[in-house]
């Protein structure tokens, strides 16, 4: 079955330290992957997305994401995380028709001053 | 620009009542979806649309209704609430058939079951 797994259901870092997201995903496809953030209350917002032309992607905000395809992982990074970055995170996997659009569980994330 | 806008924002029915979720888009996108969300869970697809006039089921439709009358405007209706129904709904967009396009949210409908 297909499917995007997002490995911490929590993370939490300190404002200034390296961010680490993980998402994985099930091998029986080429997708096209995306990460979403979603501030309390609010909508999704597209991070970045990875459709094969590079496999590091670089989005908004500072974060990017790198796309292994050997270890069927697409792990979302920032170097120095911000108290603004204190949200949920979603993975996103999208195969080439529209009713294949898999969402990870989420990640929250906390940073702590 | 609006983008895509839900109403209302908050709801709360009794067991067996009937509502209706408007999403509507102003970037004239041919796509249109309808999410819950909980927690844990993700986000899960309950009914989709690829055009006006057409309809198709996601993951979790059973409970649901979906119309797309006109293209701006993708309604999701409860004819009869049900606890289970609580929680946080999501409407989306695309422009078309390409894996690159992005989804564009709303900013969901909270809605509560009791």
């Amino acid at each position: 079955a297909q499917s995007v797994t997002q490995l911490d259901s929590h993370v939490s870092v300190s404002e200034g330290t390296p961010v680490l997201l993980r998402c994985n995903y099930s091998s029986s496809y080429s997708p096209s992957l995306f990460w979403y953030v979603q501030h309390p209350n609010k909508g999704l917002q597209l991070l970045l997305k990875y459709t094969s032309a590079a496999t590091l992607v670089k989005g908004i905000n500072g974060f990017e994401a790198e796309f292994k395809k050997s270890e069927t992982s697409f792990h979302l990074t920032k170097p120095s995380a911000h108290m603004s970055d204190a949200a949920e995170y979603f993975c996103v996997g999208w195969k080439t028709s529209y009713d294949k659009v898999i969402f990870g569980p989420g990640t929250s994330l906390s940073v702590i001053p | 620009n609006a983008g895509v806008t839900q109403t209302p924002k908050f709801r709360v029915l009794k067991t067996g009542q009937s509502m209706t979720l408007l999403c509507a888009q102003d970037m004239n996108h041919e796509y249109m979806y309808w999410y819950r969300q909980d927690p844990g869970m993700g986000l899960r697809l309950i009914h989709y649309s690829v055009g006006e006039g057409t309809t198709a089921k996601g993951e979790v439709p059973d409970g649901y209704n979906v119309s797309r009358l006109k293209k701006q405007n993708f309604l999701l209706g409860l004819e009869s609430a049900a606890p289970s129904q609580t929680s946080v709904y999501f409407c989306a967009s695309t422009p078309g058939l390409v894996v690159s396009y992005e989804q564009y949210f709303g900013p969901g409908t909270r809605l509560t079951v009791t």
